[in-house]
């Protein structure tokens, strides 16, 4: 069964900061991972998408990158700014067949001004 | 991008009274809509896979009485929580696959919520 942990559970920074956030899971047959930002009471909005096969996904400050071999993939936010602060969950479907995604419990992000 | 409506996004009811919650693809068809449930600074937890035009297939530990799902056409879902209590009170998502041609992508769309408070 796939397990997936996002460290810090919660994070803390100035406005300006290039930040890291973690995403580790323990199967890594998996067919894509996929990142999402959760304001609180609100529902999930995508952010980024990497299948399987990719190293990196960018947008705009944001990029993701996949390890499948090591089990892990990464967020980063260049320059942070008070409208990043949120709860970025990563989701993975494992590639045995339901493709259905296990989420993380998130971290949560505050960036102060 | 594709977008999936729910509705209603909050509601309050009495205990013992039932709730529905709809969930729509509004530019695709989707032939799996899953429901999620998500308790305060949790994550998501899954409920249930709706497959349109058969029943649900239930996680571990998810009552299919208390929670019951139609996925009547490619494009709605709905999730009705029976008899609510207290403990039902919980964030509620759903989430729609887009399915094209002979196979689906497997990119999931998500609605908006629902905050199920139940006095």
């Amino acid at each position: 069964k796939q397990e997936v942990t996002q460290i810090p559970a919660a994070l803390s920074v100035p406005e300006g900061e290039n930040l890291v956030l973690n995403c580790s899971f323990t199967d890594s047959a998996i067919y894509n991972l996929q990142w999402f930002r959760q304001d609180p009471g609100k529902g999930l909005t995508s952010l980024l998408l990497i299948q399987s096969s990719q190293r990196e996904q960018t947008s705009g400050r944001l990029n993701a990158s996949l390890d499948k071999s090591s089990g892990r993939s990464t967020l980063y936010i260049a320059a942070s700014q008070p409208g990043d602060s949120a709860t970025y969950l990563c989701a993975v479907p494992s590639s045995g067949g339901s493709y259905i995604p296990t989420f993380g419990r998130g971290t949560s992000l505050i960036v102060h001004p | 991008g594709a977008v999936v409506s729910q509705h209603p996004s909050w509601v309050i009811c009495k205990s013992g009274t039932s709730v529905k919650i709809e969930c729509r693809s509004l530019d695709f068809q989707a032939t799996t809509m899953f429901w999620y449930r998500q308790f305060p600074k949790q994550s998501l937890m899954l409920m249930a896979t709706s497959n349109e035009g058969s029943k649900a297939t239930y996680e571990q530990g998810v009552e299919k009485d208390k929670f019951l799902i139609n996925h009547a056409s490619l494009t709605l879902s709905t999730l009705t929580v029976t008899s609510a209590h207290p403990e039902d009170s919980s964030f509620y998502i759903c989430s729609a696959r887009e399915t094209t041609g002979m196979g689906a992508k497997n990119i999931q769309y998500f609605g908006a919520g629902t905050r199920l408070s139940v006095l």
